[in-house]
């Protein structure tokens, strides 16, 4: 059964960069058909896509956020990653990585992890 | 900037048939599948619905889905108390807002 684990920085300072690692298990991040995407949601707040990655290598990006977003993945170690430039107090969210099948939807997630903005 | 609306919040008592509606646009909705998602309480997302009204494996019967035009439907037969959580819908969307946009999400209490 696929298993994605994120892991990352908790506290990022404003205007730094957040990374954060997704680490896919039960699966490969290279078989056809799958787009492996980040998305975040603040505290009490709604969802948000932030992009994904195709099998290809191929991104996409939400565009009120591809300015400051990189997805890349690594096929040698199974996972894929997030990083967000220039973050500030509104990047603060529980961020979650996820895998969609053929446009499908999102059928496997992460448990999800905090990030906090602040100095 | 969720471009996908939904109420914020519906109820009803066990048993009772519940739904949530979801508008959208001729980009979204209106030329692309919408996938519907459960969110209990402190868990991630899970999928409930996808292409309109097909649920995956797990899913309740419970639960349907249907879209007319540029609009779409979640509906709860048979109201549980562990249907208590919020709902989201979502699609992909062909216009600058995407490529894929969330609802706005619904919350549902069971009375």
């Amino acid at each position: 059964q696929l298993q994605l684990q994120e892991s990352g920085s908790g506290l990022v300072k404003p205007s730094q960069t957040l990374s954060l690692t997704c680490a896919v298990s039960g699966g490969s991040i290279s078989s056809g058909g799958y787009s492996w995407s980040w998305i975040r949601q603040p505290p009490g707040k709604g969802l948000e896509w932030i992009g994904y990655i195709y099998h290809s290598g191929s991104t996409y990006y939400n565009p009120s956020l591809k300015s400051r977003v990189t997805i890349s993945v690594d096929r040698s170690k199974n996972q894929f990653s997030l990083k967000l430039s220039s973050v500030t107090a509104a990047d603060t969210a529980v961020y979650y990585c996820a895998r969609d099948h053929n446009r499908d939807g999102y059928n496997s997630w992460g448990q999800g992890t905090l990030v906090t903005v602040s100095s | 900037q969720s471009v996908l609306t939904q109420p914020p919040s519906a109820s009803g008592t066990p048993g009772q048939r519940v739904t949530i509606s979801c508008s959208g646009s001729s980009s979204n909705i209106g030329s692309n599948t919408v996938n519907w998602y459960q969110q209990l309480p402190g868990t991630a997302p899970k999928l409930l619905i996808y292409s309109n009204n097909q649920r995956p494996s797990g899913v309740p019967d419970r639960f349907s889905g249907s879209k007319s035009g540029t609009s779409a439907s979640l509906a709860i037969s048979g109201l549980q108390s562990e249907d208590e959580a919020d709902y989201y819908c979502a699609a992909w969307d062909d216009s600058l807002n995407g490529p894929y946009v969330f609802g706005t999400g619904t919350k549902v209490t069971v009375l």
